[in-house]
């Protein structure tokens, strides 16, 4: 299967900054996915990005607070924006293989202090 | 009530036992079934896939989904303390086109020399 990258691996932000996570896949693929994990909380689905529309949001995640980007069929962004300490987690990317199996990259460990 | 219930653990068991992990879940279009393994500072692993009732094996792992009874099961054989993880199941709808994934929240398991 493809291989799947997350750049960075882990941050310590301030409250109220933005960061943006980047998740680079080495083959072309349809479908992107960004998920939260949270502590002691199941993987949670925040948006699946599709290259050349805009991101579709699940309840309970806003555009304005995580903005996706995906300019191509291999390279796709998160954003967290005005960071708060309730956003420290593990955001992790994915994608559909043939099957509908979906690979996660290593995520993103975030602290917010 | 959570779409997925999955016992947090830990699982503690000693190397070459044979390992149970289940979960239950509440929504009937639920048709696709997969197991992750998450080793600590890593994301989930892809070990096993299923769209029927029934079971599927592959090597030492097999899945095992009961539609009637919404229970899906992971059975490890000969463990080794390298299966000492968390192992995370999924499941995802028809109507999602089986790309929305609804996770349990991860039994942690522990295999001892």
């Amino acid at each position: 299967s493809a291989v799947i990258s997350q750049k960075p691996s882990r941050d310590i932000c301030q409250r109220g900054t933005s960061l943006t996570i980047q998740c680079q896949v080495d083959s072309q693929v349809t479908m992107m996915f960004w998920y939260r994990q949270q502590p002691g909380q199941s993987l949670t689905l925040i948006a699946t990005a599709n290259q050349g529309s805009e991101a579709t949001y699940e309840s309970g995640f806003v555009i304005d607070k995580f903005p996706i980007s995906r300019p191509n069929l291999t390279f796709s962004t998160l954003t967290v924006s005005n960071m708060s300490p309730e956003d420290s987690s593990i955001y992790l990317c994915s994608f559909v293989g043939g099957f509908y199996e979906q690979y996660f990259g290593p995520g993103t460990r975030l602290t917010v202090t | 009530q959570k779409e997925v219930e999955q016992d947090p653990g830990p699982l503690s068991v000693p190397e070459g036992a044979i390992v149970s992990l289940n979960c239950t879940y509440s929504n009937s279009a639920f048709q696709y079934f997969m197991w992750y393994r998450q080793y600590s500072r890593k994301g989930p692993e892809l070990l096993m896939y299923t769209y029927s009732s029934g079971n599927k094996e592959d090597g030492r792992f097999t899945a095992q989904v009961d539609k009637s009874s919404k229970y899906i099961s992971l059975f490890i054989r000969d463990s080794q303390p390298s299966d000492s993880a968390t192992y995370l199941c999924a499941t995802a709808a028809v109507n999602t086109g089986f790309q929305k994934l609804v996770f349990g929240t991860g039994t942690r398991l522990l295999v001892s020399p």
